[in-house]
This record gives C-alpha cells, sequence and structure tokens, in this order.
C-alpha cells in the first residue's frame, strides 16, 4: 500500500507546453512538499502545504503553480515549460509542526525537449 | 541559513567491511535528523531518524549518532553488502517544516 504516490512517473514533452503532476498521500500527514531533484542529485525544496495553505514558496518561477485540493493531495502544475526545467520532481509529506519523519514519492521524471 | 554536507561524495569499499558516512550542519537549532537511502531512479527510504534529544538510533546493520553541538552526524554500516550500493543523504529538520539535505554520498559495495 503506497504511502505517498505521484503520477505520472515519467514525463517527456516539448518546449513551451504545459504539464500537471498528482500527488497523494495516504498516511494522515498533514503536510506536504514539492522537491526538484537536478542532475547533480541536489534536492531542493519548491513549496510547502500545512492543511492545504501554502507556507514555503522558494524562489521558484511564476510558471509553476502547486494546489492542494485537500491535506491528502498536492499537484503541481508548470506551463510554458523550459528545457530547464528538466529534472526529477519528488512530493513528499509529514507530520506539521511536530518532529516527525519526511516521507517521499518515487519521483517523476520529466524531459523537456 | 543552515548548510548540510556530507563528506566524502563518492566512497567505494570492498564486501563486508564496516563504514561510516558523515554529514555535518552549520545550524544547532534542529528537531531531528534523517538518513535516507536513494536507489538509481527511485524515490528516497527513511533509513533512520534522530530526534534533537537523542544521540543515536539503530536498525539492523545501521547506527546513526547524532552530536547536535558539534553539528555533526555519522551513519554507520556494518558488514557492508552489495545491496547497500546507494546514493545516502542526511537532512535535519529546523523550525516547523523547513528540511535541508546534504549532497549525499554514493556508496558503492564491490563483491
Amino acid at each position: 500500500d503506497t504511502a505517498v504516490s505521484q503520477t505520472p512517473k515519467y514525463l517527456v514533452t516539448q518546449m513551451g507546453n504545459d504539464k500537471s503532476i498528482k500527488c497523494e498521500q495516504n498516511l494522515g500527514h498533514d503536510t506536504m512538499y514539492w522537491y526538484k531533484q537536478d542532475s547533480k542529485k541536489f534536492l531542493k525544496i519548491m513549496f510547502s502545504y500545512n492543511n492545504k495553505e501554502l507556507i514555503i514558496n522558494e524562489t521558484v518561477p511564476n510558471r509553476f503553480s502547486p494546489k492542494s485540493p485537500d491535506k491528502a493531495h498536492l499537484n503541481l502544475h508548470i506551463n510554458s515549460l523550459e528545457l530547464g526545467d528538466s529534472a526529477v520532481y519528488f512530493c513528499a509529506s509529514s507530520q506539521g509542526q511536530g518532529t516527525g519523519e519526511l516521507f517521499f514519492g518515487e519521483g517523476s521524471r520529466l524531459t523537456v525537449l | 541559513k543552515q548548510e548540510v554536507t556530507q563528506i566524502p561524495a563518492a566512497l567505494s569499499v570492498p564486501e563486508g567491511e564496516n563504514l561510516v558516512l558523515n554529514c555535518s550542519f552549520t545550524d544547532s537549532a534542529i528537531y531531528n535528523l534523517q538518513w535516507f537511502r536513494q536507489d538509481p531512479g527511485k524515490g528516497l527510504t527513511s533509513l533512520l531518524l534522530i530526534q534533537s534529544s537523542q544521540r543515536e538510533q539503530t536498525s539492523g546493520r545501521l547506527n546513526a549518532s547524532l552530536d547536535k553541538s558539534s553539528g555533526r552526524s555519522t551513519l554507520y554500516i556494518a558488514a557492508s553488502q552489495p545491496g547497500d550500493s546507494a546514493t545516502y543523504l542526511c537532512a535535519v529538520r529546523r523550525s516547523g517544516n523547513q528540511f535541508y539535505f546534504g549532497t549525499g554520498t554514493s556508496l558503492t559495495v564491490i563483491p
């Protein structure tokens, strides 16, 4: 039973297109995140939502727009894709303001041609 | 701002050896520290979580220690196996929901 699941696992698309990645967690956590992992494997936080409210919004282009319809779901929509957006995007979740663990999804590999 | 460093960036050892991976962080005001494993093309799997009040955690052949005052954590792997080959990342949790990741150590265990 997957704890944090994200779809699709692979995305190949042309520059200028718009794409979305979906994430769902069944752990009962109230906080969800989007991370970007670049080719050097460095993980960088993009967004975090707590109970559907945006609490972390790092320096990310406006073309990236997260949406959290409820605390178990966090989606990422990317407009006007650029070559530099090619990366692996990870969804994660944790329990709020406490000291709980961070759990990750399997990642969505985005390739922009 | 919190900075997390992992040294070495890559490590290659023969099977059966005990090894230590290092993680250092610049700000000791952390809630906890977590060690992850990442296999190629996969997500991050949590290995061990050490709360700020703890000194170490153990799981099977893995033992993680935490010295908050010196900003250091180590992950000890006993009797390494080829299946341990992966990238190991540490992450520190600061106030609320801020997690800071190291750049990882790529481990290869040679049969």
